[in-house]
């Protein structure tokens, strides 16, 4: 089946430094990628949208020079939280759709948990 | 603004019975429906979808039913097992020729625990 993978699922680093993530569809290519975020107990938001070749599209409220996308090619997506501060800690997921378009799921990666001190 | 809602933030079934998880939502552009499962600390699995063309679609022992009318959808699990125990996510996407990208809205969640 289709796999995502996100790394690293880890991540605890102090208040003013850039924490890259990157999200990679392992067995097939996507044009498009999701980049979410989840707080305890909530929903998944859509942050921001990757495009391969493009621009990233964000979501209102979401701080485009703040969270740094990059979709340099049909496999990878990377999400950059430039000068991360407490009030960033989260669990951030990404997803992918197959190139095949149309109605098709988007797979998740198993998300990174960021912990900023 | 919540446009897809799960009302029931938990439920708890027994082993072998059937689970009946809920979801309501409130954009009539809505066209494609979805629902995940996730354990703590990973990512969501994809389980089951649905489009709005029809109103119920089974894959094993999970049936998604689509009620256009009435903006609701829901998932049956039947039998209920132990690791069918996580959080689901029900999302929605409008497709790109109604404007929506297919981005997906998410739901709040219901946690699910089936009791042996």
């Amino acid at each position: 089946g289709a796999v995502v993978s996100q790394h690293p699922s880890w991540v605890i680093c102090k208040s003013g430094t850039s924490v890259k993530i990157e999200c990679r569809s392992l067995d097939f290519q996507a044009t498009t990628m999701f980049w979410y975020r989840q707080f305890p107990k909530q929903s998944l938001m859509l942050m921001a949208t990757s495009n391969e070749g493009s621009k990233a599209t964000y979501e209102q409220g979401v701080e485009k020079d703040k969270f740094l996308i990059n979709h340099a090619s049909l496999t990878l997506s990377t999400l950059t939280v430039t000068s991360a501060h407490p009030e960033d800690s989260s669990f951030y997921i990404c997803s992918a759709r197959d190139i095949g378009g149309g109605n098709q799921p988007q797979h998740f990666g198993d998300g990174t948990r960021l912990s900023i001190l | 603004d919540q446009q897809v809602k799960q009302n029931s933030p938990s439920l708890s079934v027994q082993e072998g019975r059937i689970s009946i998880l809920n979801c309501d939502y409130t954009n009539s552009m809505f066209d494609y429906f979805l629902w995940y499962k996730k354990y703590p600390a990973e990512g969501p699995t994809f389980l089951i979808s649905i489009s709005s063309i029809k109103d119920k679609n089974e894959d094993g022992r999970f049936t998604v039913f689509l009620n256009k009318s009435a903006k609701h959808l829901s998932l049956h699990i039947v039998p209920s097992q132990p690791g069918d125990s996580a959080v689901y996510f029900c999302a929605a996407s409008a497709s790109i020729l109604t404007g929506g990208g297919n981005k997906l809205t998410f739901g709040t969640g219901t946690q699910l625990k089936v009791e042996l």
